[in-house]
C-alpha cells in the first residue's frame, strides 16, 4: 500500500499560470516532506521541501504547502513557464528512521507555451 | 566534484544473469540509496545505508542484494536477474535532508 500518494498522473497547464501539485500521505509520523524535479533520461533533483512542523515554505516561484490534519501537501509554482514541464515527486521522511525516505509515484507537469 | 556517479548507464541480461551495478558519491554522506523507478510506480526504495557497515531493506528488496563497500560506494546487486527486475535504477546519496541522485542504470532483462 503507497504511503505516499500523488493522485494526478499528469497536469497540464498554460505559460504563465499556475501549476498546482498535489500529494497526500498516509503515515502520521513522517517529519519531513521533499519535492523533486525529474527530466526525461536524468537522475531527480531537489527541489524544495518542508518540515512537519511548518506549514508554509517558499523558494522563489515555488512555494510548498502542509496540512497535518487533512496528511496533505501541495506544490505551487507560479508563474509556470515551459523549462517547468517535468515530472514531479513527492516525497516523505521518518517513518522509522530519518535516513528511510519515500517517494510518491509522480506527477508528470507539462507547460504549454 | 562528480556527485553522484554509477556504472553502467545501460544493461541487457538474459534470466538468469546476475550483475552488479555500481554507484560512487565524492560528497563525504554517510546515506546512501537504491530505488528503482517504474511507469506509474513512482521512485521505489530497494536498499539503502545509513552509514558505513549498515543496510536496510526498503520496500521492494525481494531478489536484490547490497554491499557498502565503504563510505563512497553502495552497489546492488542481482544474483538471478528476472524480467521483472527490467528498471531504471539511480543510486542517491543523502546529505541534510535533500537527496543528491546518480543519473540512472538503464537494465533490460530478456
Amino acid at each position: 500500500d503507497q504511503q505516499v500518494k500523488q493522485n494526478s498522473p499528469s497536469l497540464s497547464v498554460q505559460e504563465g499560470r499556475i501549476s498546482i501539485l498535489n500529494c497526500d500521505y498516509t503515515n502520521s509520523m513522517f517529519d519531513y516532506f521533499l519535492w523533486y524535479k525529474k527530466y526525461p533520461a536524468e537522475g531527480p533533483t531537489f527541489l524544495i521541501s518542508i518540515s512537519s512542523i511548518k506549514d508554509k515554505n517558499e523558494d522563489g516561484r515555488f512555494t510548498v504547502f502542509l496540512n497535518k490534519s487533512a496528511k496533505h501537501l501541495s506544490l505551487h509554482i507560479v508563474p509556470s513557464q515551459p523549462g517547468d514541464s517535468a515530472v514531479y515527486f513527492c516525497a516523505a521522511r521518518g517513518e522509522t528512521s530519518y535516513d528511510k525516505v519515500i517517494f510518491g509515484p509522480g506527477t508528470s507537469l507539462s507547460v504549454i507555451p | 566534484n562528480a556527485g553522484v556517479t554509477q556504472t553502467p548507464k545501460f544493461q541487457v541480461l538474459k534470466t538468469g544473469q546476475s550483475m552488479t551495478l555500481q554507484c560512487a558519491q565524492d560528497m563525504n554522506h554517510n546515506s546512501m540509496y537504491w530505488y528503482r523507478q517504474d511507469p506509474g510506480m513512482g521512485l521505489r526504495l530497494i536498499y539503502y545505508s545509513a552509514s558505513e557497515g549498515t543496510t536496510d531493506k526498503g520496500e521492494v528488496p525481494n531478489g536484490y542484494n547490497v554491499s557498502r563497500l565503504n563510505k563512497r560506494e553502495f552497489s546492488l546487486r542481482l544474483e538471478s536477474a528476472a524480467p521483472s527486475q527490467t528498471s531504471v535504477y539511480f543510486c542517491a546519496s543523502k546529505g541534510g535532508v535533500r537527496q543528491f541522485f546518480g543519473p540512472g542504470t538503464r537494465l533490460t532483462v530478456l
